[in-house]
């Protein structure tokens, strides 16, 4: 099956600093990458859609500018978390799809996820 | 916006059946998918429901109602390996181009021997 890589599976920084996350389709091409944000015992909370070589799409009440998101590649997308704030402590996922963009095309391959801790 | 709605917790004992609703409202709907979550992993695919009825795969098997914005997730012969987090998500497309996965509120299930 598909195989979705995230690095790194944790990570802690201080407040003010920022985290790069990055997510990789390892066999096969991702032509739409999504991240997701899940607090500890809630859902997955659907933060972007990127399309390879494309401007990012937020969902609403997410801030673009604190949330930078990079799909310079159809195998790599990248999620950096600016400015971080003990708020902003979470299990970042990322999700990659590849093929159309049809609805017969539904399954999406999630990665094992990068747990975020800010100090 | 949309909303789907799913029970929080579900306790069951190993061999038994149990079933896990989920209602949704949403506009622009594909379809409905179900992924099983083991504590701090990733979301794996359990199903997917595009038009009304049942699909059956092994001991999981998933049911929709387009008409009734409903479907359910059904577990047979439940093992303490099911003991997951089962979520709900619907695929939809709200205006853009890219379909998108948005996910229910989530089951946590807990299988007892």
């Amino acid at each position: 099956g598909a195989v979705v890589s995230q690095h790194p599976s944790w990570v802690i920084c201080k407040s003010g600093t920022s985290v790069k996350i990055e997510c990789r389709s390892l066999d096969f091409q991702a032509t739409t990458m999504f991240w997701y944000r899940q607090f500890p015992k809630q859902s997955l909370m659907l933060m972007a859609t990127s399309n390879e070589g494309s401007k990012a799409t937020y969902e609403q009440g997410v801030e673009k500018d604190k949330f930078l998101i990079n799909h310079a590649s159809l195998t790599l997308s990248t999620l950096t978390v600016t400015s971080a704030h003990p708020e902003d402590s979470s299990f970042y996922i990322c999700s990659a799809r590849g093929g159309t963009s049809g609805p017969e095309n539904y399954e999406q391959y999630f990665g094992p996820g990068t747990r975020l801790t800010v100090t | 916006g949309q909303s789907l709605e799913q029970p929080s917790e579900v306790t069951a004992v190993e061999g038994a059946i149990v079933q896990i609703n989920c209602t949704y409202q949403t506009s622009g709907f594909y379809g409905l998918s179900w992924y099983q979550q083991h504590d701090g992993g990733a979301p794996t695919f359990l199903s997917y429901n595009a038009l009304d009825g049942l699909e059956e795969t092994g001991r999981f098997s998933s049911f929709l109602s387009r008409s009734d914005s409903y479907g359910y997730l059904l577990l047979q012969e439940l093992q303490m390996k099911d003991s997951a987090s089962y979520f709900c998500a619907v695929l939809m497309n709200y205006g853009g181009a890219t379909n998108k996965l948005i996910f229910g509120t989530g089951t946590l299930l807990a299988v007892q021997p």
